[in-house]
């Protein structure tokens, strides 16, 4: 199965801040089988990105993803206060299906 | 508006059964793939099973022959039968959409989950 390892575990920033936050897989997960969630409490998780940079319908476009192989990264260019949640990424390239453990962007 | 709303959750002691459903509408569910994924207490998101449009399944090695997962697209419904239940599968169980028919991809409509509790 493809391990996808989230770094760092937790963000600590203040609103307006840019985040970055990085996702390697265990093996080489090509150009696009990639995707980002953002998951807030008590909610169901919400597609961000997919095909590694491609938005989501309705995503801002603070969010941008980028990356290739086992290398990518999930930037927020200024943090709005709705945007403090836990984001995970997820491989498609190859079943079973697997995700990150997620990172949290909290209030600084 | 494109829905999923999962239902069936609930207390169930260890080796017993289980039968969640996840209602769908504002889309034509028999176009598209769903997939379940669950989140312990606590914890992150696990993929569970799948189906495609033609009725494909799989499922993660942990629920492999214990989990069925099948789809009724005259009903609009998802299901996911669960037997053996054990402890560790105490979790919020989500059904989500696939954009294509094949289960192995990302999931762009979510539903608000529906929680099974395995205790004695």
């Amino acid at each position: 199965d493809i391990v996808l390892t989230q770094s760092p575990g937790t963000l600590s920033l203040s609103p307006g801040e840019r985040a970055t936050l990085s996702c390697r897989a265990s093996q080489n997960i090509g150009h696009s089988a990639l995707a980002w969630y953002q998951q807030k409490p008590g909610q169901a998780p919400r597609l961000l990105i997919y095909g590694a940079f491609t938005r989501a319908t309705g995503i801002p476009d603070t969010f941008s993803g980028s990356g290739s192989g086992t290398d990518f990264t999930l930037t927020i260019s200024r943090l709005e206060p709705e945007d403090f949640a836990v984001y995970y990424c997820q491989q498609y390239i190859d079943p079973p299906l697997t995700f990150g453990g997620g990172t949290k962007v909290e209030i600084k | 508006e494109v829905q999923l709303l999962e239902s069936g959750g609930g207390l169930v002691q260890p080796r017993g059964s289980l039968r969640l459903s996840c209602s769908v509408s504002g889309f034509t569910f028999s176009n598209y793939a769903m997939n379940w994924v669950r989140q312990a207490p606590g914890k992150g998101l696990e993929w569970v099973s799948g189906i495609s449009t033609d009725g494909t399944t799989s499922s993660v090695d942990s629920v492999r022959g214990r989990f069925t997962t099948s789809r009724d697209n005259s009903k609009s419904t998802l299901y996911l039968k669960m037997d053996s239940l054990r402890a560790d599968d105490t979790a919020i169980y989500y059904c989500a959409r696939v954009p294509t028919g094949g289960r192995y991809y990302y999931m762009d409509v979510w539903g608000k989950g529906t929680t099974v509790t395995v205790s004695s």
